[in-house]
Formats: C-alpha cells, sequence, structure tokens
C-alpha cells in the first residue's frame, strides 16, 4: 500500500490552522496513525486509529478520515510544533509511511 | 517506564555484518509485536520488519529480506537485528519500536553506516 502524503513542506505561523493529508493507494479503514518528528529525535505518535489522541498529546491535533483519505489538522499551530509529520499505515505488511511534511516558520 | 535501548551500530564495509539489540524495560518483549524502522540520513522514515509476541512469526521489506532476521531473547529481554550482506543504501537510524496496532513507543535509535 502506497502513502501519498501532502504537502511535502510548508510555512506556517503561530496561530495558523494547518492541514496535512495523506491517501492511501487503497482502503485502509482506519488503520493509520500520525508521528510528529523534530530534529535528531525519535517519532511520536499523536494519533492512532486515524482520529484517537494519543495520552498527553495537546487537543490542538486532530484526525480524521477512513478508507483512503485522511488528515492531520493543528487548529493553532504553537512555536513546539514545528517539525516533521509523518502517517504511518498498519492495514497490511509491509506497514508504510507517508513522505513526510516539514512544516517550517513563516 | 517503558523503555527500549538500541545498541550495536557503527561503521561496517560494504557486505559485512552487524547484529543491533534493543534492550527493553518496563514491559515484557513475549507480550508485544516489536518492529525495526529505520531512516537514512535527512530521508523519511521506513519500516523494516516484524516479530509477533509469539516469537514466531515476521515480516520482512523487500529490500532486506534474505540478508536480515529478526529474533528476540526472551530471558535477556532482548530484540535483535541480524543484518547481513550489507549495503551502502542500508546506511540509517534504526529505530526499535512497539505496538501491535501502529508504534506505540520508539527506542531512540541506533546509527548504521555502510561505507568502504
Amino acid at each position: 500500500i502506497q502513502m501519498t502524503q501532502s504537502p511535502s513542506s510548508l510555512s506556517a505561523s503561530v496561530g495558523d490552522r494547518v492541514t496535512i493529508t495523506c491517501r492511501a493507494s487503497r482502503g485502509i479503514n482506519n488503520n493509520l496513525g500520525w508521528y510528529q518528528q523534530k530534529p535528531g529525535k525519535a517519532p511520536k505518535r499523536l494519533i492512532y486509529t486515524a482520529s484517537s489522541l494519543q495520552s498527553g498529546v495537546p487537543s490542538r491535533f486532530s484526525g480524521s478520515g477512513s478508507g483512503t483519505e485522511f488528515t492531520l489538522t493543528i487548529s493553532s499551530l504553537q512555536p513546539e510544533d514545528f517539525a516533521t509529520y509523518y502517517c504511518l499505515q498498519h492495514h497490511n505488511y509491509p506497514w508504510t509511511f507517508g513522505q513526510g511534511t516539514k512544516v517550517e516558520i513563516k | 517506564e517503558v523503555q527500549m535501548v538500541e545498541s550495536g551500530g557503527g561503521l561496517v564495509q560494504p557486505g559485512g555484518s552487524l547484529r543491533l539489540s534493543c534492550a527493553a524495560s518496563g514491559f515484557a518483549l513475549n507480550d508485544y509485536w516489536m518492529h525495526w524502522v529505520r531512516q537514512a540520513p535527512g530521508k523519511g522514515l521506513v519500516w523494516v520488519s516484524r516479530l509477533d509476541s509469539d516469537g514466531r512469526s515476521t515480516n520482512y521489506a523487500d529490500s532486506v529480506k534474505g540478508r536480515f532476521t529478526i529474533s528476540r531473547d526472551n530471558a535477556k529481554n532482548t530484540l535483535y537485528l541480524q543484518m547481513n550482506s550489507l549495503r551502502v543504501e542500508d546506511t540509517a537510524v534504526y529505530y526499535c519500536v512497539r505496538g501491535l496496532w501502529g508504534i506505540e513507543s520508539w527506542g531512540q535509535g541506533t546509527l548504521v553506516t555502510v561505507s568502504s
């Protein structure tokens, strides 16, 4: 299953609403997670089963979608949110990640 | 506290071998599905391999199939990745991760560099 993530990068300001999309090459139900990675660090999970917020993750992060189209939304971008974001499908092996979206400061 | 600490990375020549270890604490490896994920310098994340909780079922990415072997030692609570016939394109940070429905937890990673 191929995961197409867009955009590959974006520039935004603190307080902006940001949306990142992942499209699966075939249906994966809700077997998708979103991950945040900061430079030199391991990723951490933000969202699981497409729309469930990981414990301890701020509520400004949300996920939606099912089947082939998925969205990660940051409702009000904060300074600590500048990072690279990845989606991961775990519907079938091999598990596959999106190419990543780098969120930069405008 | 759940913790996974990888070790065993380093510099190896093309065609060589390396064994990565992942020492787990705060949980028993044989209660969870475990995986290896890698990230080449400046690139994205790539899933590499998986071992189920029974320790019997495995999966591999096509790029490593036949060259890499995932295994574990329950007594040491340690996960391994035996990497043979290494190629330059295997150069990456290798993460030990835990999860059945996606990845719940990540180790800090260990760098493998394949170069002559």
